[in-house]
């Protein structure tokens, strides 16, 4: 099974500020067509995750320009241009090329 | 828009059974691979099984492999979760889930499964 580690597993962070999270898998997420399969998610409170980037660095529909995420093989990252309060919960990657689909243990971003 | 509702969750004894349900629309269903997700109390996420578009193609998580069984009725935009044997760690919110055609799961709001004497 591929393994996920995120880090931090907390981040605090001022509002205004950016912030950023690093997602590492055991093995390469890229695919010969050049596309890496690596998803980034949020999970609010109460709700369910929701989308954020797909593909290691393509923006879902809705998100915000100031999610980004970058990264190709087993490094990859998640940074917020400016975090604001409705950024708040927890961050999760998930590596889809492969079943078992397995996630990082969650970075719970909150505000200062 | 793409919608998922689950349904079928509730409380059950240890090696109890449940069938969860998981109803589509906004989508062309019969395109689309359909996977369940689950999370424990408090903790992370955790696929458990996919259902390629024709049903041909089935995959489980090791956790619950020769327990669960998932099908799907394309006639009715739904899939299922089967749930034999269900053990105290099976307690979670469960999850219906559909990958993107570029990839990203679009999820339902859960159903939450608790297995306790």
């Amino acid at each position: 099974d591929i393994v996920m580690t995120q880090s931090p597993l907390s981040l605090p962070v001022t509002p205004g500020e950016p912030a950023s999270i690093s997602c590492r898998s055991s093995q390469s997420l890229l695919q010969r067509n050049g596309y890496n399969h690596l998803d980034w998610y949020l999970q609010k409170a109460g709700q369910s995750p929701q989308l954020l980037i797909y593909l290691g660095s393509n923006r879902a529909s809705g998100v915000p320009d100031r999610f980004n995420g970058s990264g190709s093989g087993t490094d990859f990252t998640l940074r917020i241009s400016r975090v604001e309060a409705e950024d708040v919960g927890i961050y999760y990657c998930m590596q889809a090329l492969q079943t078992p689909y397995t996630f990082g243990q969650g970075t719970k971003l909150e505000i200062k | 828009e793409v919608q998922l509702v689950e349904s079928g969750g509730g409380l059950v004894k240890p090696g109890g059974s449940l069938r969860l349900s998981c109803a589509a629309s906004g989508f062309t269903f019969i395109n689309y691979s359909m996977d369940w997700v689950r999370q424990a109390p408090g903790k992370g996420l955790e696929w458990v099984s996919s259902i390629s578009s024709s049903g041909r193609y089935i995959y489980f998580a090791d956790s619950v492999k020769g327990r669960f069984t998932i099908s799907r009725d394309n006639a009715k935009n739904s899939v299922y979760l089967q749930m034999n044997s269900l053990r105290v760690d099976d307690t979670a919110t469960y999850y219906c889930a559909r990958i993107g055609s570029y990839g990203g799961y679009s999820w339902g709001q859960g159903t939450p499964v608790t297995v306790s004497s």
